[in-house]
């Protein structure tokens, strides 16, 4: 499994773009990237996954360059209640493993 | 249906008690899995079963024990465990490789 690197943390404050980027250099050709969200005691929560290009949903974006290397996670117009833990994961099969994670704390 | 239920919610075992983690979806998910948490640590996988048979185990020592008595539940049997074991544990579901869908997690304290 490709190992995956992120920040370990990010402050931002209300309102604003919040872009996360995580290198996964060793990924494999059927992999893909998926980023969960997950606040004090509680599961983490699917946030978005993708294997090339850029997807979007209703709450995020994550843009994949062609080389699949790395992915950036965008949260547009961030708010309090989007402090949580953020993890970029590189997925293929059922040995899902979870990396350090990136600390997001908004800031009012 | 597309919740994974835990039960109980928060666990309170000596050394030498022997308790279960019990864990159910009825989304029709093929595959279960156990996660352990320690505070401030990402989830670190522990058993995945696919099909009711497991398909993985990450050396998990044998004072944890997981069982699959059919594709909705999962329990996880604790025996002999210590202190350090404390965590948060974790089941999730996924359909075949997909999106893994976690409950809230099992507090556990062990004294």
């Amino acid at each position: 499994l490709a190992k995956t690197t992120q920040p370990i943390s990010m402050d931002s404050y209300e309102g604003q773009e919040v872009n996360i980027t995580c290198s996964h250099n060793n990924i494999a050709t059927n992999d893909y990237i998926t980023w969960y969200q997950q606040f004090p005691s509680q599961g983490p929560r699917f946030i978005i996954q993708g294997y090339k290009t850029k997807v979007t949903n209703e709450v995020a974006s994550l843009f994949i360059p062609a080389d699949r290397k790395s992915s950036t996670l965008s949260l547009p117009r961030v708010s309090l209640s989007d402090t949580a833990v953020y993890y970029c994961l590189v997925t293929g099969g059922f040995k899902t493993i979870f990396g350090a994670g990136t600390r997001l704390f908004v800031k009012a | 249906d597309t919740e994974v239920t835990q039960t109980p919610k928060h666990l309170v075992m000596g050394m030498t008690n022997k308790k279960s983690l019990k864990c159910e979806q009825h989304m029709g998910h093929r595959a279960m899995y156990w996660y352990k948490q320690k505070a401030k640590k990402p989830p670190e996988l522990m058993f995945v079963y696919s099909y009711e048979k497991l398909s993985i185990n990450e050396s998990v020592p044998s004072r944890f024990s997981p069982e699959c008595p059919n594709s909705s539940l999962l329990n996880l049997h604790l025996h002999a465990l210590q202190p350090e074991d404390s965590a948060l544990y974790l089941c999730a579901s996924s359909q075949e490789a997909g999106e893994l869908f976690f409950g809230e997690g099992s507090r556990l304290t062990v004294l």
